[in-house]
């Protein structure tokens, strides 16, 4: 089976760009979660959805960051305008509610240079 | 706020050295615990986890935890540590918070390096 698929796997854009990242998650899953990961920081979670809706966005840093999920197979996470600081690398990941469910499955994340 | 704390924030060890990474989180009521690897460039991988049953969890790769409640730990074992162990190591831990809103924290991860 595929497993999470993030896209770009890399970008590197200039100050004041728009950035978009798109995922895929697992078919079947109802969760979606939108992590950020920083040398500084760890693991942050960003925003997560289930069944397209949009839970927990506590953990977006600022609204140059936006999140949607128009349907069970596609999401994005958009910077406008993006920021040196907002360089690190975005993991999308997505579970099912039903048990096992609780595993989280990661993509192999997009790896975002500001400069 | 509850947490997950991962006490070692680097460490290096020789093949075959035996490894216990520390986590530890707060929340008092009832969990589901998680161990997860990230090889160098790649994305996040389940190690092993808890949900429930016996508190001595086997993982991939040799690798197993214990739960201790009374501790509010979920350490990480490996008795013999090969090079191919290089990683960076994360604890979570999940909950129900007050608003019956599942919550998922991570602690800030362990670096492991292993040398030949």
């Amino acid at each position: 089976d595929a497993g999470v698929i993030q896209s770009p796997r890399h970008e590197v854009t200039e100050m004041g760009q728009e950035v978009t990242l798109r995922c895929k998650p697992i078919s079947g899953h109802d969760y979606l979660f939108w992590y950020r990961q920083t040398m500084m920081r760890g693991l942050e979670l960003l925003i997560y959805f289930n069944n397209n809706v949009p839970i927990d966005d506590s953990g977006m840093p600022e609204d140059r960051f936006s999140a949607k999920m128009p349907n069970a197979s596609f999401s994005t996470l958009k910077i406008q305008p993006s920021e040196p600081r907002d360089s690190a690398v975005y993991f999308c990941a997505s579970r099912h509610q039903g048990f096992p469910g609780n595993t989280i499955y990661f993509g192999e994340g997009s790896w975002l240079t500001v400069v | 706020a509850q947490s997950v704390s991962q006490h070692n924030h680097h460490v290096i060890l020789s093949e075959a050295a035996s490894l216990e990474l520390g986590c530890n989180y707060s929340y008092g009521g009832t969990v589901n615990l998680f161990w997860y690897v990230q090889y160098p460039g790649q994305h996040l991988q389940l190690l092993l986890k808890y949900f429930s049953g016996d508190p001595l969890v086997k993982g991939i790769k040799g690798f197993e935890a214990e739960f201790i409640k009374s501790k509010f730990s979920f350490n990480l074992r490996k008795p013999s540590v090969q090079w191919s162990d290089t990683a960076e190591y994360f604890c979570a831990v999940n909950y129900y918070n007050a608003g019956n809103n599942r919550k998922l924290i991570w602690g800030l991860g362990t670096s492991l390096g292993v040398n030949p």
